[in-house]
């Protein structure tokens, strides 16, 4: 139980493009999904916090507008990288918890594959 | 943002021994948590700890959520070359309606090698 998956596990655009990268919740309900990027030999930074049904909370010096989040239902959440630039090729990886089962315990966050975005 | 202190950076060790990681952090976490991370993919969750004291064992693995609430440690035994992989530590505040909740912080990481 508690498992977590993203689509595209990779992706390679040309520069000036938009790039979606989809996170589903596959046995349970997640009420909460966050938004992650990683360097090589980093650790994990995180993006945004998204519920379910509202605006996405994102963190300081995360520009909303160039990174848009939709968690439009309790299973999918979406991150659209927008006008991509070479800067942007990271790792991204999201999480989500539920309220329900093993991932609604004390808010654990299980973890999706990861999606690794080369920008051209 | 804020970082937990992990440590070691790194280990290099012999199939067999045992293996131990610490993280602390300046301020108080109501959950610990630890995970690894194979190379491309997302972390897995290891253990998870939710009371200040508790110890917790999963396999080879046991990690302890420190009394303070503001340092955890994670050890492994008889470790083996699957073992090889980036752990890191995780604390969480979990009190509802505040503007980090669920929020990880997250430390640096600990690259383990295993030599077989």
């Amino acid at each position: 139980g508690a498992v977590v998956s993203q689509h595209p596990s990779w992706v390679i655009c040309k520069s000036g493009t938009s790039v979606k990268i989809e996170c589903r919740s596959l046995d349970f309900q997640a009420t909460t999904m966050f938004w992650y990027r990683q360097f090589p030999k980093q650790s994990l930074m995180l993006m945004a916090t998204s519920n379910e049904g509202s605006k996405a909370t994102y963190e300081q010096g995360v520009e909303k507008d160039k990174f848009l989040i939709n968690h439009a239902s309790l299973t999918l959440s979406t991150l659209t990288v927008t006008s991509a630039h070479p800067e942007d090729s990271s790792f991204y990886i999201c999480s989500a918890t539920g309220t329900s089962g093993r991932a609604g315990k004390g808010g654990t966050q299980y973890f999706g594959p990861g999606t690794r975005l080369l920008v051209l | 943002g804020q970082q937990l202190n992990q440590s070691p950076q790194s280990m290099f060790i012999q199939e067999g021994e045992d293996v131990s990681m610490n993280c602390t952090s300046s301020s108080i976490f109501n959950t610990w948590l630890w995970y690894k991370q194979d190379p491309g993919e997302g972390p897995v969750l290891l253990i998870a700890l939710y009371k200040a004291g508790e110890l917790t064992s999963n396999g080879r693995l046991t990690a302890q959520f420190g009394i303070t609430r503001k340092d955890s440690f994670l050890n492994i035994s008889a470790s083996i070359p699957s073992d090889v992989g980036i752990y890191f530590c995780a604390g969480q505040r979990s009190r509802a309606g505040g503007t980090s909740y669920g929020k990880l912080t997250f430390g640096q990481g600990t690259i383990l090698t295993v030599h077989p």
